[in-house]
């Protein structure tokens, strides 16, 4: 069973700290690996994606992937009340998978002001 | 640029009707779209991935003949709920991705039935 795995939160913040979200994965095929931001009643929307191991910065957010350990994370700088949402992991299935993602369950961040 | 239509966003309907849910790419050539539901508190889970011209590929626990899919063109695609019943109600959402990259799926808006 591929999975991946992240803490349900819910993730409580003040207002301009680091938020810090993280995921496993369990199938080492996995290529390319995605953040979705999905507000209450709405559909995912993309924050970042990352496909080789080390950082990648855009902004206020910083993914990080880990292929040996099996980890990605997505860093949140300066974290503000509008980034309240719940937020989606995502990991393509591999080899062959036809672009088929696999959304972990989703942490649930709360910025208080 | 890669925008995604999904109509209608809300239906409501009567036990044992069938609804019909269209998702359409408007500034791309979708090279497949994805169809997800998601129930509250729970994250998406795939229905079927549907390329155009051929038929969808339901997971398993699907029943492909309750969520009928069809990919008429490489824009758009429809979801079909026969039959129905509250047990269906959910946030329905589709995706595509584009021939450029097609790790990367965009998503509509989401369409929430509610079976009375």
């Amino acid at each position: 069973q591929k999975e991946v795995e992240q803490n349900s939160g819910p993730l409580s913040v003040p207002e301009g700290a680091i938020a810090s979200l993280n995921c496993t994965y369990s199938d080492r095929g996995s290529q390319s690996f995605f953040w979705y931001r999905q507000y209450s009643g709405k559909s995912p929307e993309l924050i970042m994606f990352i496909y080789s191991n080390g950082d990648k910065e855009d902004g206020r957010f910083t993914a990080q992937l880990n292929k040996a350990s099996q980890y990605v994370s997505l860093l949140i700088r300066d974290s503000q009340p509008s980034d309240s949402a719940t937020y989606l992991c995502a990991v393509t299935g591999g080899y062959n998978q036809g672009g088929k993602l696999i959304f972990g369950q989703g942490t649930e961040l709360s910025v208080k002001p | 640029g890669a925008v995604v239509s999904q109509h209608p966003s809300w239906v409501i309907c009567k036990s044992g009707t069938s609804v019909k849910i269209e998702c359409r790419s408007l500034d791309f050539q979708a090279t497949t779209m994805f169809w997800y539901r998601q129930f509250p508190k729970q994250s998406l889970m795939l229905m079927a991935t549907s390329n155009e011209g051929s038929k969808a590929t339901y997971e398993q626990g699907v029943e492909k003949d309750k969520f009928l899919i069809n990919h008429a063109s490489l824009t758009l695609s429809t979801l079909t709920v026969t039959s129905a019943h509250p047990e269906d109600s959910s946030f329905y959402i589709c995706s595509a991705n584009t021939r450029t990259n097609r790790d990367i799926q965009y998503f509509g808006a989401g369409t929430r039935l509610s079976v009375l």
